[in-house]
């Protein structure tokens, strides 16, 4: 099984922050990683997939690179809805895994 | 607006069985690759399995933690997926998720989740 490796697992940050999160995937999956969202007692919710394409109707303050085995979720000024766990998502092969989760919180 | 509606969690003893289902609106059932994932009480998410369109075979898939107990099964009549879950244990407490998504790849429509308790 392909392992994901979120970094860090908590970030503390403030409004109006630039922050950036790390997937980092045991072997190459090319760009196919998804992002999601998720929100205490809610289901998560799409952000990105292909490594970087922006879901419909995301704000284009998130963003997202990468390939093969390294990859990034930027957001580039934080705002209050952000303040969530954010998990990556390998598609590249069976069985499909994700990373522990990045807890964000407001400092 | 599409839509996932999950029932049938609950409590159950620790060797027993439960069915979830899944009703699904709002999207071409028949076409849609269905996926079932779980989330471990304050644990990360993890995939459980997914299902077929009939037209591509209609077959399944699963994870190590749930082959040979688990079966996904649809019914395109009743646009809903099933999670039939046999010998649970503990470990299989968490809340299931029934998702959608292109090829089932990646989820861009999941359900509310319904609560699987596996009491010893």
């Amino acid at each position: 099984d392909i392992q994901m490796t979120q970094s860090p697992s908590t970030l503390s940050a403030s409004v109006g922050d630039r922050v950036t999160i790390t997937c980092r995937a045991s072997q190459s999956i090319s760009n196919w990683l998804a992002w999601y969202q998720q929100k205490p007692g809610k289901a998560p919710e799409l952000l990105m997939y292909k490594a970087s394409t922006l879901e419909s109707g995301v704000p284009s303050r998130f963003s997202g690179s990468g390939s093969v085995t390294e990859f990034t979720l930027t957001i580039s000024s934080l705002q209050p809805d952000d303040f969530a766990t954010y998990y990556c998502q390998q598609y590249n092969s069976y069985p499909y895994t994700f990373g522990q989760g990045t807890k964000l919180e407001i400092k | 607006e599409v839509q996932l509606v999950e029932s049938g969690g609950g409590l159950v003893k620790a060797g027993g069985s439960l069915r979830l289902s899944c009703a699904v609106s709002g999207l071409t059932f028949s076409n849609t690759w269905l996926s079932w994932v779980r989330q471990a009480p304050g644990k990360g998410l993890e995939w459980v399995g997914r299902i077929k369109p009939k037209a591509e075979g209609g077959a399944a898939d699963y994870a190590a933690p749930g082959k040979g107990r688990f079966t996904v099964s649809r019914d395109d009549s009743k646009t809903t997926v099933y999670l039939q879950m046999n010998s649970l244990t503990t470990e299989d407490t968490a809340v299931y998720y029934c998702t959608t998504g292109k090829a089932a790849a990646y989820f861009d429509h999941w359900g509310l989740g319904t609560l699987v308790t596996v009491s010893s």
